[in-house]
């Protein structure tokens, strides 16, 4: 069965501090996977898009990070501001057919 | 921001009422998507439309139907709306299938009391 599991759920941090998330899949064929952050009230804005090739891909202080072998992305916040406060939803596509897989998301809150 | 304009932004209704979303792009692109956002749940598609009445089911089709009779606009129809349809929709759009979704729009808050 397909499926995107992150974590941690939720995860607190002071303003300034370095975080990590994480995503596993068990989507195959796999296609891309993306990383969306979503502001309480919005939708969700793409951060980054990666593909089988790529295992970095940097957008300002967001790097996200995918290990195709072991089915595996992060995504590395640096010096958090309280903007970074949202939730981080990571999406995996699935080749040759319209599907794509949502993961719950991790609720990231930055306090001063 | 793309633009992506989702009205109305909140909707309060009753069973049984008949409740149309509606998606407005401004991006020319082909693809739009409904989803629906749920606590526990990641992002779910409703439908999704491949082109001017091109539309097909997604994952949680049952209850309802959608319409795309121009490139910018896609409706969403809840025929009969019932408590289990209370729920955070968002409109998304892409030029492509293997790009989807690239932009959600700020969703609709419906209630169904």
């Amino acid at each position: 069965k397909n499926q995107v599991e992150q974590s941690p759920q939720s995860l607190i941090i002071l303003e300034g501090k370095n975080c990590t998330l994480q995503c596993n899949y068990t989507v195959s064929p796999f296609s891309n996977l993306r990383w969306y952050k979503q502001d309480t009230g919005r939708g969700p804005v793409s951060l980054t898009i990666m593909t089988f090739s790529e295992n970095t891909k940097s957008n300002g202080r967001y790097t996200a990070t995918l290990d195709a072998d072991t089915k595996q992305s992060s995504l590395h916040i640096t010096a958090s501001q309280l903007s970074d406060s949202a939730s981080y939803i990571c999406v995996v596509r699935e080749t040759g057919a319209n599907n794509l897989f949502f993961g719950t998301g991790t609720r990231l809150t930055v306090i001063p | 921001d793309a633009g992506i304009t989702q009205s109305p932004r909140h909707k309060v209704t009753e069973t049984g009422t008949p409740v149309t979303l509606r998606c407005h792009q401004t991006e020319n692109h082909r693809y739009m998507y409904w989803y629906r956002q749920d606590p526990g749940h990641g992002l779910r598609l409703i439908h999704y439309s491949y082109g001017v009445k091109d539309t097909d089911k997604g994952e949680v089709s049952d209850g309802y139907s959608v319409s795309r009779s121009k490139t910018e606009d896609f409706l969403l129809t809840l025929e009969s709306a019932t408590s289990s349809q209370t729920s955070v929709y968002f409109c998304a759009i892409s030029e492509s299938l293997e790009n989807q979704p690239q932009h959600f729009g700020d969703g609709t808050r419906l209630s169904i009391l």
